[in-house]
């Protein structure tokens, strides 16, 4: 059981370019979540979907976008990379079920520079 | 979301119990605590949930008062890869985490 697989593990890129993360899931969940890291940081909400074909932005999204085709794929993309995106991008799912199931998966993370 | 308070910091040794205190002043009535771990380089984890009283798993302990106005995760005996950051969320749901900076514990030989 592979949990969740994000890749890729790390990436450079230059600014202005644009990229797609990925992140795929096996436990048939039907929630899923990217977040970013910053050094000392928690992680913050980049945008959420609690389905197939449904998606909202979190805290930061400005500068991302997603889409949820299947319950198995989230893909991140970065329109226009900037110095400002570097970061570590985590990705989570979990079954739901309310508050007292509180439980998400998350991956190994993907560590970006933006040069 | 009920705002957290949670140490920056906590040292220890291998073989001693440790003991995180989270405070959450406007928790609301039906939010639940939960207490995930972070090692470096990886995503975190989950590590237990609870709403009164003490949850105990595998891994470790969540005692929550009366008032529910705080909690304690306790880690019991702890080695030296219990090295983490430990944070504590309020009343969240599990597509919407809220994380702040958390506790860094550090485990000594």
């Amino acid at each position: 059981n592979a949990g969740v697989t994000q890749t890729p593990k790390f990436q450079v890129l230059k600014t202005g370019q644009s990229m797609t993360l990925q992140c795929a899931q096996d436990m048939n969940h039907e929630y899923m979540s990217w977040y970013r890291q910053d050094p000392g940081m928690g992680l913050r909400l980049i945008h959420y979907s609690v389905g197939a074909g449904i998606t909202d932005q979190g805290e930061v999204p400005n500068g991302y976008n997603v889409s949820r085709s299947t319950t198995e794929d989230f893909p991140l993309r970065l329109l226009s990379a900037a110095p400002s995106q570097t970061s570590v991008y985590f990705c989570a799912s979990s079954r739901g079920g309310g508050q007292g199931n509180t439980e998400a998966f998350f991956g190994q993370g993907t560590r970006l520079t933006v040069v | 979301l009920a705002k957290t308070t949670q140490p920056i910091s906590m040292d220890s040794y291998e073989g001693q119990e440790v003991n995180i205190t989270c405070s959450h002043n406007n928790i609301a009535t039906n939010d639940y605590i939960t207490w995930y771990q972070q090692f470096p380089s990886q995503g975190p984890r989950f590590i237990i949930q609870g709403y009164k009283t003490k949850v105990t798993n595998e891994v470790a302990s969540l005692f929550i008062p009366a008032d529910r106005k705080s909690s304690t995760l306790s880690l019991p005996r702890v080695s030296l890869s219990d090295t983490a950051v430990y944070y504590c969320l309020v009343g969240v749901r599990d597509y919407k985490l809220s994380f702040g900076a958390g506790t860094t514990v550090t485990v000594r030989a």
